[in-house]
């Protein structure tokens, strides 16, 4: 199954379906956007980024759309396996902010 | 190294108690980045460190915590009289710059204060 529209906490799908994870973020100077995946007990591990001049980028299985206009960011993960169980923070910098602003996090569990 | 190390991995403590959390980022890494993550919540911004400039403090909760940054590369964060809402885990990431790139983390140290 698929989610999309408002963040969720927590997502369950089934192995093989597809999961959008979202994600909303608030500065509009933000210029780099990153999707982060965090597995039990390790720290965070960047996934894939996103530049504000772009709206999708692809990587392997994930893609991330990027949505300027309503300040909106997903996470598009294809043929969900159940490594893919984790929990997934969206992260946002503006040009000159060394550092990121991280959200509250989405609990990806799949079910075999 | 290979990675971010952070030691101790796990590190109980008494209330009142002074910590020191050390983290070793990747070689050449110019930024390094402290948070600290609650459980079952997301990543607080504590302080991070570019080159040789002055450090960006404006995310440490009270003055009983402090980080330095020897030599450009290793980083101690330490909490003084330690509190039990300090109990958390404290991540540490590095990165090549701070324009458009993405961190690198560590494991983190699980700190709990009893």
């Amino acid at each position: 199954g698929e989610s999309v529209g408002l963040h969720l906490p927590t997502l369950s799908v089934q192995e093989g379906d597809n999961s959008i994870i979202n994600c909303a973020y608030s500065n509009s100077a933000s210029d780099y956007f990153i999707w982060y995946k965090q597995e039990s007990g390790k720290g965070p591990q960047f996934i894939i980024d996103i530049r504000s001049n772009m709206d999708k980028r692809q990587g392997q299985r994930v893609t991330v759309l990027l949505n300027k206009t309503v300040k909106h960011l997903s996470l598009q993960i294809a043929a969900t396996q159940p490594g893919d169980s984790a929990v997934y923070f969206c992260a946002e910098r503006g040009t000159n902010a060394g550092k990121s602003t991280f959200g509250d996090g989405t609990t990806l569990t799949v079910k075999p | 190294g290979a990675g971010v190390s952070q030691s101790p991995s796990n590190k109980v403590t008494e209330k009142g108690k002074d910590v020191e959390l050390r983290c070793d980022p990747i070689s050449g890494h110019t930024a390094l980045y402290w948070y600290r993550q609650s459980l079952g919540q997301g990543l607080e911004f504590l302080i991070y460190f570019q080159g040789n400039s002055a450090p960006d403090k404006s995310g440490l909760p009270s003055d009983r915590f402090s980080a330095e940054r020897t030599g450009g590369s290793v980083s101690t964060l330490t909490i003084q009289r330690t509190q039990q809402e300090d109990s958390a885990v404290y991540l540490c990431a590095s990165s090549l710059g701070t324009g458009g790139l993405g961190y690198t983390f560590g494991s983190g140290t699980r700190l709990t204060v009893v």
